[in-house]
């Protein structure tokens, strides 16, 4: 079975550019996730899609984050402008949909702003 | 407070020790409860599943205490390749079902 696809693996870049990062979810999965890590930390919850509505937002830097999972299969995270702070590695994970599933993530992109 | 705490670590231990981490949860009505492995520079894995009556997989063994709200996860005899970073994670159904992760416990087996 594929596993989750993101692409790309590594991502540098200056401040103020933008960025975007791509993930497809393992077939047939309806939940979609994007996690922010930052290095020492676990992983933080940016958005969280279902199909392809947004059931979580709450933690997305809304002024530079921007997150769309068109047809409820591919998702692609874009962040512009990039800041200093923004150097993480972003996850991507996906789940069936249903309560107690497990989680299953992409390798992630690791972003470096410099 | 944080929602999910652990003790970041590290954690050095000989190969064949036993070493316990444990993981506390500030929101009572957190309902399940999961131990990840994340490698260093790849991406977090199931390790398992924790139940109220506590479970045993091989050489690890996740207990749960909901009164005191904590998790703990125990390895008995430790390998080399054990070492790795333990991610507690907890769901929340609040609106939409959550999954909060902690910081991790960094575990280092020495040989």
């Amino acid at each position: 079975e594929a596993g989750v696809a993101q692409s790309p693996r590594y991502k540098i870049i200056e401040k103020r550019q933008s960025v975007a990062f791509w993930c497809n979810p393992i077939s047939g999965h309806a939940t979609l996730y994007w996690y922010q890590q930052i290095l020492g930390q676990g992983p933080k919850l940016l958005i969280q899609f279902q199909n392809n509505g947004v059931v979580d937002d709450s933690q997305l830097p809304k002024d530079r984050f921007s997150a769309e999972r068109l047809k409820g299969v591919d998702s692609t995270l874009k962040i512009q402008p990039a800041k200093l702070e923004d150097s993480a590695v972003y996850l991507c994970a996906s789940s069936l949909g249903a309560q107690l599933e497990k989680l299953f993530f992409g390798s992630g992109t690791q972003l470096s702003v410099l | 407070r944080k929602e999910v705490e652990q003790d970041p670590g590290p954690f050095n231990v000989p190969e064949g020790a036993t070493v316990a981490f444990n993981c506390t949860y500030s929101n009572s009505a957190s309902q399940s409860f999961f131990w990840y492995r994340q490698d260093c520079r790849k991406e977090p894995k199931l390790l398992m599943s924790v139940y109220s009556s506590g479970n045993e997989d091989g050489r690890f063994t996740a207990q749960l205490n909901r009164a005191s709200q904590y998790i703990s996860l125990l390895i008995r005899d430790s390998k080399l390749s054990d070492s790795a970073t333990y991610l507690c994670v907890v769901t929340l159904t609040s609106g939409t079902y959550k999954y909060i992760f902690g910081t991790g416990t960094r575990l280092k087996v020495l040989a």
